[in-house]
């Protein structure tokens, strides 16, 4: 499969661990991107990488959450101190030119 | 603000109808417009790219649509069978520099058999 790769696809923690998702993208694509999606809604942004360079992070990227891209090619995103609001769907997507590619995404669910 | 709505919200039709969903948008200086399916629990599966240069693009049953003067942009879906039942978005990339998407909050769409 040579498409973008997320793990786990389901995560669930108590309030106040910390979580961190992998994203893989498809190879050679050199944007990469983290979006949440809660129930009902679309995604919304999270933030932006270009190569091992995070170029933009939204405001809901609270100082909780960090995200690394150390060799330009997957990326982690880490949750500290989880609270029962981070409950969502993680998706990450890459793109090399203008179309972009989703992976299946991370279900966090917060007890 | 960047924004994108999506009318309807949810939408059930009899299997065989041909359809229309509808995306609109607040500013004209797009980069480009995806349409996404979602199926639930899923991740997202690209359906049709249209670019700011394009006006429209097709792909099998599926015919997307772009009219940045008007800020809308339109799904056509022919012949719809039950397995289209899922939930699709519609996201702008507003000529912002980081290619970024704006996305909609989807229209759910049942077929009924």
């Amino acid at each position: 499969d040579t498409g973008v790769s997320q793990n786990p696809r389901h995560k669930i923690t108590k309030r106040g661990q910390n979580v961190t998702f992998r994203c893989d993208p498809i190879s050679e694509h050199n944007r990469l991107y983290w979006y949440r999606q809660t129930l009902g809604q679309g995604p919304e942004f999270l933030t932006y990488f270009q190569n091992e360079a995070q170029l933009e992070k939204s405001r809901l990227l609270s100082d909780r959450f960090s995200a690394e891209r150390p060799k330009g090619s997957f990326s982690t995103l880490e949750i500290q101190r989880t609270e029962q609001g981070d409950s969502a769907m993680y998706l990450c997507a890459s793109r090399k030119n203008t179309e972009a590619f989703f992976g299946q995404g991370t279900r966090l669910t917060v007890v | 603000k960047q924004e994108v709505t999506q009318i309807p919200a949810a939408l059930s039709v009899p299997e065989g109808e041909n359809l229309v969903l509808n995306c609109s948008f607040t500013d004209s200086a797009i980069y480009n417009l995806q349409w996404f399916r979602q199926d639930p629990g899923k991740g997202l599966t690209s359906l049709l790219l249209i670019q700011s240069s394009q006006r429209e693009q097709t792909s099998g049953r599926l015919n997307a649509s772009l009219d940045k003067s008007s800020g809308r942009s339109t799904l056509y879906i022919a012949a719809s069978q039950p397995g289209d039942s899922a939930t699709y978005l519609c996201a702008v990339d507003f000529t912002s520099g980081t290619y970024k998407y704006i996305f909609g909050t989807g229209t759910r769409l049942k077929v009924l058999a």
